[in-house]
């Protein structure tokens, strides 16, 4: 079982429409967790951390649930340059290597 | 200012051939990590330094493959005897301290034939 999983999509959403993203994770210890974004062919990007008190940044909305283990991703208003992979992360035991989820594909469509 | 870089973007090699994968870290950064990502994967952590010393390795995948970071800075990342399952994109990423942001630079897709 891997450590971080998320459902991989494709998500195919209209512009406007509101879309959420799950992703669940297998150690307890894990510290920390994040939201990275990764266009096509490109590197990730650090699109938000997540507090177990849940933090918003404009249209996206982040939530922790430690005891469910269980993170997401809430995106607003969808935007035709939401469409990317959306990665669920957290960082590893040993507090040092991030660990990926396989990513779930978002395409907002006008 | 500057993000990591890497050379080269694409890499081409045959089975069996030996690769050396540059990464250039932010400056200031003392922490550098390798991943490798696999099409339709997240990115896999290979290896972690701090400073020159390689500080966790456990995500090589064999001893065919090696990492250096000798002055604390640049790192490279070899490959010994290259295997068509080594075709990946690698990506390096660097962050101020060990538990500081990770940025990743634009990454070394490399193709064995």
């Amino acid at each position: 079982r891997k450590e971080v999983e998320q459902d991989p999509g494709p998500f195919n959403v209209p512009e406007g429409a509101t879309v959420a993203f799950n992703c669940t994770y297998s150690n307890s210890a894990s510290q920390s967790f994040f939201w990275y974004r990764q266009d096509c062919r490109k590197e990730p990007k650090l699109l938000m951390s997540v507090y177990s008190s849940g933090n918003e940044d404009g249209r996206f909305t982040a939530q922790l649930n430690r005891a469910s283990q269980y993170i997401s991703l809430l995106i607003r208003d969808s935007k035709l340059s939401d469409s990317a992979t959306y990665l669920c992360v957290s960082f590893g035991e040993a507090g040092t290597a991030l660990i990926f989820g396989k990513g779930t594909t978002l395409s907002v469509s006008s | 200012g500057a993000g990591v870089s890497q050379t080269p973007s694409n890499k081409v090699t045959e089975k069996g051939k030996y690769v050396e994968l540059r990464c250039d870290p932010i400056s200031g950064h003392t922490a550098l990590y390798w991943y490798r990502q696999s099409l339709g994967q997240g990115p896999e952590f290979l290896i972690y330094f701090q400073g020159t010393g390689a500080a966790d390795d456990s995500g090589l995948p064999n001893d065919r493959f090696f990492a250096v970071r000798p002055e604390g800075s640049v790192s490279t990342l070899k490959i010994q005897r290259t295997e068509r399952g080594d075709s990946a994109v690698y990506l390096c990423a660097s962050s101020l301290g060990p538990k500081d942001t990770q940025y990743f630079g634009p990454g070394t897709r490399l193709t064995v034939l």
